[in-house]
């Protein structure tokens, strides 16, 4: 089945060490999407790819930075993770901007030692 | 400023019985609404969408919503609940004049709890 695939579902990182999370999709999807999701909170919008273009949201961290180096996959860099930076971290894409459907993956749970 | 409030935090029902998660939003204009699911340790399903036309929106596992302007409310329903439907919902919509944007705006959520 086509979907959105999320590597690891969990990942432990030290305090400021450098931690990448992967997302793929096999829907050929033209926009991908990074939400932060903190515990009993709703999903917060990080940035996102409409195709190679990459949009940040205003108050995103300088912390966190996206990649996508192709259509299928995008990555999510946290340069120097900080305790509160431990969250759980959605992929989504959709067809197109605006008001298609967005597709979530299972999401990374990320824990700051 | 634009909002999507969910009134309530954590409801419980017992299996079969009706549901209703309440959903309020402040815009000027008729926004797009979304209800998601998200289980335990997943990511978010949509549920159902309302654009425009028909304000009862028929969704899936037997989910509805009606859009009420009056109201400012998009409150999702479903007659008879099974203890699957036990998750946390989320009700969004995109931000005004923004809807070209992808951009979602999340309620804070309700976890629905359902007694055997």
């Amino acid at each position: 089945d086509a979907m959105v695939i999320q590597n690891p579902r969990y990942q432990v990182t030290q305090f400021g060490k450098p931690v990448t999370l992967s997302c793929s999709q096999t829907l050929n999807h033209n926009v991908m999407y990074w939400y932060q999701q903190k515990s009993s909170q709703a999903p917060k919008l990080l940035f996102h790819y409409y195709d190679k273009d990459f949009n940040n949201e205003a108050d995103t961290p300088d912390n966190f930075q996206s990649r996508r180096p192709n259509t299928s996959f995008c990555f999510l860099d946290i340069r120097s993770p900080g305790l509160g930076d431990a969250a759980m971290y959605l992929c989504a894409t959709s067809r197109d901007i605006g008001t298609d459907e967005q597709y979530f993956g299972p999401g990374t749970r990320l824990t700051v030692t | 400023a634009q909002s999507v409030t969910q009134p309530d935090i954590h409801i419980t029902v017992s299996e079969g019985a009706s549901l209703e998660l309440r959903c309020n939003y402040s815009y000027g204009a008729t926004p797009y609404l979304f209800w998601y699911v998200q289980s335990p340790g997943q990511g978010l399903q949509l549920l159902l969408k309302y654009f425009s036309g028909d304000t009862l929106v028929q969704g899936i596992k037997g989910f509805e919503a009606e859009f009420k302007r009056s109201q400012s409310s998009f409150n999702l329903r479903k007659p008879s609940v099974h203890w699957s439907d036990a998750a946390e919902y989320f009700c969004a919509a995109p931000p005004v004049g923004s809807s070209n944007t992808g951009k979602l705006i999340f309620g804070q959520g309700t976890t629905l709890q359902v007694k055997p």
